[in-house]
């Protein structure tokens, strides 16, 4: 069956623009995550939905960072006024239910903020 | 303290050889751990699961250690296509996953 997509795959914007990345979990999957990943680095997590909801927002590291997810389906991540340190591969993830469970990623969108 | 810690190697090794690679988690509530397999500008994938009785799949076998808090992972007859970075991962007691930092290994020829 379908897994994880992202979308755009790659996306090079001006620094203070605004972004927004797409995330189309695997069908029935409750649980939702986002992270981030920068060049040579572990996974930095930044925010998990169980449904629409988001329980742990902890990880978003400014206010500029955004996230929603509809319909217990897609997700988007925005960032408003990008800067050259958010320029890194933004992964999304789901499972069936919590953490407990195999995560399955997508294959990323890699922001490049100039 | 990070909750998982791995050594971030990398681990240079010949084909043929074995390789462990071990994590240490600080939170003594975990109760799942998985082992994931990342290719350079991949996305992670499932290595397998940790179970406490321990796993094996073919030249891989996990094992979990709760008394000393740590997980294996234990690759027999490397071959070269092993070569990626191996993420660890603990539920941290919590429904958010806790990745490790990962352990790159490189099997050369």
């Amino acid at each position: 069956g379908a897994g994880v997509s992202q979308s755009p795959s790659n996306k090079v914007t001006e620094k203070g623009k605004d972004v927004e990345l797409r995330c189309d979990p695997i069908s029935g999957h409750t649980a939702l995550y986002w992270y981030r990943q920068s060049l040579g680095q572990g996974l930095e997590f930044l925010i998990y939905f169980q449904g629409n909801s988001a329980p742990d927002k902890s990880g978003l590291p400014s206010d500029r960072f955004s996230a929603e997810r509809t319909g217990g389906s897609v997700s988007t991540l925005t960032i408003q006024r990008t800067q050259q340190e958010d320029s890194a591969v933004y992964l999304c993830a789901s499972s069936l239910g919590t953490g407990a469970d195999t995560q399955y990623f997508g294959p990323g969108t890699r922001l490049t903020v100039l | 303290r990070k909750e998982v810690e791995q050594d971030p190697g990398p681990f240079n090794v010949p084909e043929g050889a074995t390789v462990a690679f071990n994590c240490t988690y600080s939170n003594s509530a975990s109760q799942s751990f998985f082992w994931y397999r990342q290719d350079c500008r991949k996305e992670p994938k499932l290595l397998m699961s940790v179970y406490s009785s321990g796993n094996e799949d073919g030249r891989f076998t996990a094992q979990l250690n709760r008394a000393s808090q740590y997980i294996s992972l234990l690759i027999r007859d490397s071959k070269l296509s092993d070569s990626a970075t191996y993420l660890c991962v603990g539920s941290g007691g919590s429904y958010i996953p806790t990745f490790g930092r990962g352990t790159s290994l490189i099997v050369h020829p």
